[in-house]
């Protein structure tokens, strides 16, 4: 009840390309789901967050699809570049409490 | 205004060992958490500190352990150190200002202490 998965592990995608990265959740009392991004020796910094009242939330490249019957939400980077490549986790939460995926490691070529 | 401030950034222990991590939150933040950070388990919570008493436990052993000050600094410690605990370890702040929960909710990460266990 408390895990959310996500996937894929790794992702590489080229210059100009949609990365996708997809989350699921299984607690329905969750109602706060961010995304982190976090590069090398850095700790994660938020990135984008959303609520489950509304299905979708963009800011600049980075949108978050959000199904709140299928208990899955994503990550879309459109026009993914270079300096995009970091890990990206995802999370649930309630209150004081976020659970977090397991991250994807994305990688943009040039 | 100063971010979450972790030290040390990397510390060398022996097995058996006990270390003692400390994190300083964004200042007038007073929620404090804690997360283990491993290449195979992502990000893992530890606990989280408010107002000085442990609010929230993650799924780990007794050997895990932690405090909150009457400034919000906290401290982390781990005894009888295991090699399986080798990992980052990233403490979280967070502003809770009573009635706005999506403004509760976001955490400012540190750059965390990176613990080998040799």
């Amino acid at each position: 009840q408390q895990q959310v998965k996500q996937s894929p592990q790794s992702l590489i995608v080229q210059k100009g390309g949609i990365s996708i990265i997809n989350c699921a959740y299984e607690n329905t009392a969750f109602d706060y789901f961010p995304w982190y991004q976090q590069f090398p020796g850095k700790g994660p910094a938020l990135l984008i967050a959303i609520r489950p009242d509304v299905s979708e939330k963009k800011e600049g490249r980075f949108t978050i699809s959000f199904n709140k019957s299928a208990k899955q939400f994503s990550l879309h980077i459109m026009d993914s570049q270079p300096g995009d490549s970091a890990t990206y986790f995802c999370a649930a939460g309630r209150g004081d409490k976020l659970i977090f995926g397991t991250g994807t490691r994305l990688q943009v070529f040039p | 205004k100063a971010g979450v401030t972790q030290t040390p950034r990397y510390l060398i222990k022996t097995r058996g060992q006990q270390v003692t991590l400390s994190c300083s939150p964004i200042s007038g933040h007073r929620s404090v958490s804690w997360y283990q950070q491993t290449p195979g388990q992502g990000l893992q919570f530890l606990f989280e500190y408010f107002s000085e008493t442990q609010r929230n436990k993650g799924n780990f052993p007794g050997r895990f352990s932690g405090r909150q000050f009457s400034n919000s600094r906290s401290e982390m410690n781990v005894s009888t150190l295991e090699l399986g605990d080798s990992a980052l370890y990233l403490c979280a702040s967070r502003l809770e200002v009573g009635t706005s929960f999506f403004l509760n909710t976001e955490a400012f990460f540190g750059q965390g202490t990176r613990l080998t266990v040799v």
